[in-house]
């Protein structure tokens, strides 16, 4: 069964400045996808951001980007310029080729100070 | 507009009063499925259906029931809640190889 480890439960920051949200996982399949999803007070679950895991560029969408080191299984995200409207929890979520069951991490918390 | 659509948002019950929560999807997705939320352990998955009259189990199904009998509408019944099913609940669903649309939850608690 695939897992995922998001390793920081929580997680601040400044406002304008740069954080980095880890995730890992644990697979034996070579083709999969992941994804960033982002949680507001408003408990929306809103996709950040996505990777094939046969794409060796790492994605990005405006402030967010992503670093995936397949061979470590990390799949890390990057956000730039941080906001206040960032603040949420962030999920790392995992899913086969072919099979829509998604896993998530537990979540980090992140809170963007002024 | 495409959407996943939940209701009710709360949910104040007490133990052992059947209760569903209702979960329907404009998207033509053939995949659905329930999730639970919870402190430190992020989302679970109850149940999923990948087709009409089509389901199965999850990672933590107990006390949880699904229907699937129209593509569009997948609803969640407890037919007997306990307090350690108060949680919140989402419904969602997907295209092949596509990311899951969630509902906007159902924060459930059982007294």
């Amino acid at each position: 069964a695939q897992t995922v480890t998001q390793s920081q439960p929580e997680m601040s920051v400044q406002e304008a400045e740069t954080v980095t949200l880890s995730c890992t996982y644990d697979t034996s399949e070579s083709n999969y996808y992941l994804f960033w999803y982002k949680q507001p007070p408003s408990r929306q679950m809103i996709l950040v951001i996505r990777q094939e895991a046969y794409k060796q560029q790492n994605a990005t969408e405006n402030r967010f980007s992503v670093n995936f080191q397949k061979a470590a299984k990390s799949f890390s995200l990057k956000i730039s310029d941080s906001q206040l409207g960032d603040t949420a929890m962030y999920f790392c979520a995992f899913m086969k080729y072919n099979n829509n069951d998604m896993r998530f991490g537990a979540g980090t918390r992140l809170t963007v100070k002024p | 507009e495409a959407q996943v659509t939940q209701n009710p948002r709360y949910l104040i019950t007490v133990t052992g009063k059947k209760l569903t929560v209702t979960c329907s999807q404009n998207m033509n997705h053939e995949y659905m499925s329930w999730y639970r939320q919870d402190p430190g352990l992020g989302l679970r998955q109850i149940y999923y259906s990948m087709n009409v009259e089509v389901t199965d189990k999850g990672d933590v199904p107990e006390g949880y029931k699904v229907s699937r009998k129209e593509k569009r509408n997948f609803p969640l019944i407890l037919e007997s809640p306990s307090p350690n099913q108060t949680s919140l609940y989402f419904c969602a669903s997907s295209g092949s190889n596509s990311p899951l649309h969630f509902g906007n939850g159902t924060r459930l608690t059982v007294t």
